[in-house]
């Protein structure tokens, strides 16, 4: 079973949709990250968290909300989607206090998008 | 801020051949530096990281990176090309024991038989 699994894989929506997109770790990892991929412009962090309690905003959060249920689940919330929000988007873990603490696991992705 | 720059979205190289992507970064700390891989339809893998520590890094696949702070430059390479290596590859920057990783646009390695 993947350690990191992103749900679902695939969405198409309408401009102006809520979507959530949902990511669950068996790592036991405190640390969670969404990043988004587009073609040309590699990865870029949208939103971070080092805990339940700790949220933190990335390079490119504007449009975006996160909510951390619990230390497994990290989702990504767009409230209102535009064309421009069409990407792949990867949800990854760390372990700060683990043998490998400066590694990032990731997940398989959720491709978006949004028409 | 931390920034990575890939020369070159596109490589192509003759299976067996020697596969160099380059990577220069830019750090106001000592960097932490990453190389990623990611097949099709997939998430990322770790190829291998420097953590400050040996300048020459071996990962996984037969890839190794040398990190030069005089040139600011983490390449990855592999003497040989396989197949398999066909990818696309990503390098990426953090500071020390800070997670705001910063990635770069990638290259894409097409491998010919």
């Amino acid at each position: 079973d993947a350690d990191v699994t992103q749900t679902p894989r695939n969405r198409i929506t309408k401009t102006g949709k809520r979507i959530m997109l949902e990511c669950s770790q068996t790592k036991g990892h405190d640390r969670m990250y969404w990043y988004r991929q587009d073609p040309g412009l590699g990865l870029r962090l949208i939103y971070y968290s080092f805990d339940v309690k700790d949220i933190n905003k990335g390079e490119i959060s504007d449009g975006y909300s996160v909510s951390r249920q619990a230390q497994a689940k990290f989702s990504l919330s767009l409230e209102s989607a535009i064309p421009n929000q069409t990407a792949l988007y990867f949800c990854a873990t760390s372990d700060p206090m683990g043998t490998d603490p400066d590694t990032q696991y990731f997940g398989p992705g959720t491709r978006l998008t949004v028409l | 801020a931390q920034s990575v720059t890939q020369l070159g979205s596109h490589v192509s190289v003759s299976e067996g051949a020697l596969v160099l992507l380059r990577c220069n970064y830019s750090s106001s700390v000592p960097p932490y530096l990453f190389w990623y891989v990611q097949y099709p339809n997939q998430g990322l893998q770790l190829l291998l990281k420097y953590t400050s520590a040996a300048t020459l890094v071996k990962g996984i696949n037969g890839f190794e990176a040398e990190f030069k702070k005089s040139e600011t430059s983490f390449h990855l390479t592999k003497p040989s090309a396989h197949m398999r290596d066909a990818a696309e590859y990503f390098c990426a920057v953090t500071p020390y024991n800070n997670n705001d990783m910063r990635f770069g646009a990638g290259t894409r390695l097409t491998v010919k038989p």
